[in-house]
């Protein structure tokens, strides 16, 4: 069963710390997503990635830095932690067009105290 | 305004009920357009595509009206399994593999 899979489903973390994101996907899939979902927001693109070591901004980008090393495995970082970083993080990846849509990762909820 | 808007509802059915959601989209030349199914602290799972003819699957069926620049979604015999949150998505023209998500809207089917 193909997925896509994040380390952890749920973290606390304190304000100021550096906060790094895992997503690894085994479907061999070119491009890789970060996304946001906060009440009544929807979705928000955060950083996204098109091949390995390629990376372009989104629409809310601030706060946050990304890393792909492998074609498999894309890392949200937060610099520095705020409250209001506090969210859904999800994954996703595609083959390389939207005409399959998105595979999501189950979500990380992040707390940031 | 929101690229892609929809009703966040809750849409509150009986079993056996046929209920419908609109989504309205801002950029004309949009290409793509889905409809995703989100269950509660769940990730968001693709239900079906929006074709211009339209498109059916089993009880499900997705319009596109680009005239107006709105989708619809059609659910008929609602079961109680169908109780979720059904996201509006967009493939924006400027991006091959960029997707616009709505906020999305609440169903709840009662017994």
């Amino acid at each position: 069963d193909v997925k896509v899979t994040q380390s952890s489903r749920y973290l606390v973390k304190r304000t100021g710390e550096k906060v790094f994101l895992e997503c690894v996907q085994d479907m061999d899939h070119e491009n890789m997503f970060w996304y946001r979902q906060d009440p009544g927001l929807g979705l928000r693109l955060i950083y996204f990635s098109y091949d390995v070591k390629m990376k372009e901004k989104g629409d809310i980008p601030e706060g946050y830095s990304v890393s792909r090393e492998k074609k498999e495995r894309f890392s949200l970082i937060l610099e520095s932690a705020s409250t209001n970083q506090t969210s859904m993080y999800l994954c996703a990846s595609n083959r390389g067009d939207v005409a399959g849509g998105y595979t999501f990762g189950s979500g990380t909820r992040l707390t940031v105290v | 305004r929101k690229e892609v808007e929809q009703d966040p509802g809750p849409f509150n059915v009986p079993e056996g009920a046929t209920v419908a959601f609109n989504c309205t989209y801002s950029n004309s030349a949009s290409q793509s357009f889905f409809w995703y199914r989100q269950d509660c602290r769940k990730e968001p799972k693709l239900l079906m595509s929006v074709y211009s003819s339209g498109n059916e699957d089993g009880r499900f069926t997705a319009q596109l009206n680009r005239a107006s620049q709105y989708i619809s979604l059609l659910i008929r015999d609602s079961k109680l399994s169908d109780s979720a949150t059904y996201l509006c998505v967009v493939n924006p023209m400027d991006s091959s593999y960029k997707l616009i998500f709505g906020s999305g809207t609440r169903l709840l089917v009662r017994p």
